[in-house]
């Protein structure tokens, strides 16, 4: 499969609650990114992370990646109605050109 | 950071006929990409356009069903043959950047 596997497949949270997900992946990788997409629509980029770096914020979001676990999370805090989506991890093997996506996770945010 | 056109955006066809979706870049480069999404699923690659060459095809794709045209380094199709309805689904192009990855807004498709 070219997937990686993401967990939780769907997550239903109240607004204001932190949310996780959790991707693992199977090759080494150079860097990993998450996307957002909602409803079908085009996928957003949210963040990156470099192989080399554990730990990266922006904003809301935190993003860790564990390499040696082959695994990475999405921290979303304090979270919003609007956040409701589908969020994907994409990771970029190393040695090739190809960006393989996980199965995603299906945010929804109750208000 | 690469800006990708996509059209159509969306489209409904008849089965057994062929839909032709274009992708255009706003910049050159060397390899672009095009995805399927079906419907509630992720991202499966379908095939990785060098220019100048025979596109790569993933497992589970093949030419006859998606061939696909890369005359320069700015511009892709992807052509869905013979289409059936289990054809329906968001195809999109992408390119890389660096080592980040860059998407048009799709083109949805439904074959009825």
């Amino acid at each position: 499969s070219q997937q990686g596997e993401e967990d939780p497949q769907a997550l239903s949270i109240q607004e204001g609650e932190n949310a996780t997900m959790n991707c693992s992946y199977k090759t080494s990788i150079n860097n990993l990114q998450w996307y957002r997409q909602n409803s079908g629509r085009g996928l957003v980029h949210l963040i990156l992370i470099r192989s080399n770096e554990r730990e990266k914020h922006s904003g809301r979001l935190r993003v860790t990646l564990d390499t040696s676990k082959k695994s990475s999370s999405l921290l979303i805090t304090a979270s919003r109605a609007a956040d409701t989506a589908s969020y994907f991890c994409a990771t970029a093997p190393t040695g090739g050109f190809k960006t393989i996506f996980g199965a995603g996770t299906r945010l929804f945010v109750k208000a | 950071s690469a800006v990708i056109s996509q059209k159509p955006s969306r489209d409904i066809c008849q089965r057994g006929t062929s839909l032709t979706i274009q992708c255009q870049v706003d910049s050159q480069v060397t390899m672009m990409f095009w995805y399927r999404q079906q419907p509630g699923q992720s991202l499966t690659l379908i095939a990785t356009a060098n220019q100048g060459s025979e596109a790569t095809y993933e497992s589970g794709f093949v030419i006859d069903k998606f061939p696909i045209s890369r005359p320069n380094l700015t511009f892709s199709t992807l052509t869905v043959s013979n289409m059936s309805p289990e054809d329906s689904s968001i195809y999109l192009c992408s390119v890389r950047e660096n080592t980040e990855a860059f998407f048009g807004q799709g083109t949805r498709l439904t074959v009825v």
